[in-house]
């Protein structure tokens, strides 16, 4: 079966990190890029940060630049979002969605849920 | 970058209505949109493709056209089922910007 599973989330202070994982199966995962979009409570899909297979190109939303770091482990079947310095308005559930050829996102994870509040 | 407008914000309308969503994009993309459907609750799911492409299993009373900066997604008869946000979304680059959403209720 084709799957992404995402952990890491939590609580997390004001200023603090924390680094969500995206297990992937069921596909070779080496052949993709990959995303995260993140939702927060109530709100919208946002689109977050995209890296393309081998890691030869990577880009954040304006809101992240500078704070995220995207990273993907193609020996482990692994997707990696570093979060640093987080914010009161990164709650949100972040999901990691596969960028199928073409570029739309057709394979979503279940969502990590990240909280970030003193 | 480019912007994705959604209209209308949310509507409500009768089992076997048409319905008729609009994403304008202030930009042109080409077709390089996007529709995901995200039931309550749970994880968005793809739905048309490339503007007009229907993903396998989306059932035939769900349509997209258009193209450049204006695009449609059309439910040609609204079932209970279809209850959900509709999104959507550029890819032609980077940022991948969704638009605010429609949520679609039954009347």
């Amino acid at each position: 079966e084709v799957q992404l599973v995402e952990s890491g989330g939590g609580l997390v202070q004001p200023g603090g990190s924390l680094r969500l994982s995206c297990a992937a199966s069921g596909f070779t995962f080496n052949n993709y890029a990959f995303n995260w979009v993140r939702q927060a409570p109530g709100k919208g899909l946002e689109w977050v940060s995209f890296i393309t297979a081998g890691s030869t190109s990577i880009f954040y939303a304006d809101s992240v630049e500078g704070r995220f770091s995207i990273s993907r482990d193609d020996a482990k079947n692994s997707l990696y979002l570093q979060m640093n310095s987080l914010r009161d308005g990164d709650t949100a559930v972040y999901y990691c969605a596969r960028d199928r050829a073409g570029g739309s996102f057709d394979i979503w994870g279940q969502g990590t849920m990240v909280t970030v509040s003193s | 970058d480019i912007q994705m407008t959604q209209s209308p914000s949310s509507l409500s309308a009768s089992v076997g209505d048409r319905v008729t969503i609009t994403c304008r994009a202030s930009q042109d993309i080409s077709n390089f949109l996007a529709w995901y459907q995200q039931k309550p609750g749970k994880v968005p799911k793809l739905l048309i493709s490339a503007a007009s492409t229907l993903q396998s299993g989306v059932p035939s009373r769900f349509s997209g056209s258009g193209s450049g900066t204006d695009f449609t997604l059309t439910i040609s008869s609204l079932q209970p089922e279809d209850v959900a946000t509709y999104y959507c979304q550029k890819y032609i680059n980077a940022p991948k910007t969704f638009g605010g959403g429609t949520k679609v209720e039954i009347k």
